[in-house]
């Protein structure tokens, strides 16, 4: 059963518009929430992340909301570009936890169109 | 910028031969993972270590072994591959302690064809 769901394969936007990615969890255990952008070919790079203390976390374009009560976190891009086109992995971890490594949705696919 | 290195980046290798995916990095980090992906679906930890002779098995079960000698050093080997072997394998590594130290940095993945 899958505890990170990211229910959109894929996702369209425009140039300069926002893009939204969504994501939801089962495991309530779960205080610590990241989001990774993967190229074809190529490792996820790290992008920004959430503790479940926090309801927002903003980096340059970037930001991540958190709402624990739902078990969903999203992640805005604005504007978007077209870099920002890959696919997007939300994972999930339990600080100080037994298994260190990280749950990952299977990902959505960000297309950026001109 | 992460310093976390595999090598190779692609290998296509024949049934039955033993193979071992390096990887390494720099960042002095204790905290070691390997993980699989077949495209389109999500990573699966497989094996990680919290240090120098470390190893434990993830959530996926893997026919592979791992060994973790030096701090920056944690190889993967498959002592007869198959097809089914056949997926990406991405190392990631991190550090112990606050919430930001604990973010996982991805090397480029080796790619892996068993035929």
């Amino acid at each position: 059963d899958q505890q990170v769901k990211q229910n959109s394969p894929s996702l369209s936007v425009q140039e300069g518009r926002i893009s939204i990615l969504n994501c939801d969890y089962t495991n309530s255990m779960f205080d610590y929430f990241l989001w990774y952008k993967k190229y074809p070919a190529e490792g996820p790079t790290f992008l920004i992340s959430i503790s479940s203390i926090k309801d927002k976390n903003e980096d340059g374009r970037f930001t991540v909301f958190l709402n624990k009560s739902a078990k969903h976190l999203s992640l805005h891009i604005v504007p978007s570009q077209p870099g920002d086109s890959a696919v997007y992995f939300c994972a999930a971890s339990v600080l100080g936890g037994g298994a260190d490594g990280l749950t990952f949705g299977k990902g959505t696919h960000l297309i950026i169109q001109p | 910028e992460a310093d976390i290195y595999q090598t190779p980046r692609y290998l296509v290798i024949g049934t039955g031969k033993k193979i071992t995916l390096e990887c390494s990095q720099t960042m002095g980090h204790d905290k070691m993972y390997w993980y699989q992906q077949d495209p389109g679906m999500e990573l699966h930890l497989i094996h990680y270590s919290y240090g120098v002779n470390s190893t434990e098995k993830g959530d996926l079960s893997s026919e592979s072994t791992v060994s973790r000698i030096r701090t920056e050093h944690f190889p993967l080997t498959l002592e007869s591959a198959r097809p089914s072997h056949t997926s990406q394998y991405l190392c990631a590594s991190s550090l112990s302690g606050h919430p930001i130290q604990e973010t996982q940095y991805f090397g480029p993945g080796t790619r892996l064809l068993v035929l």
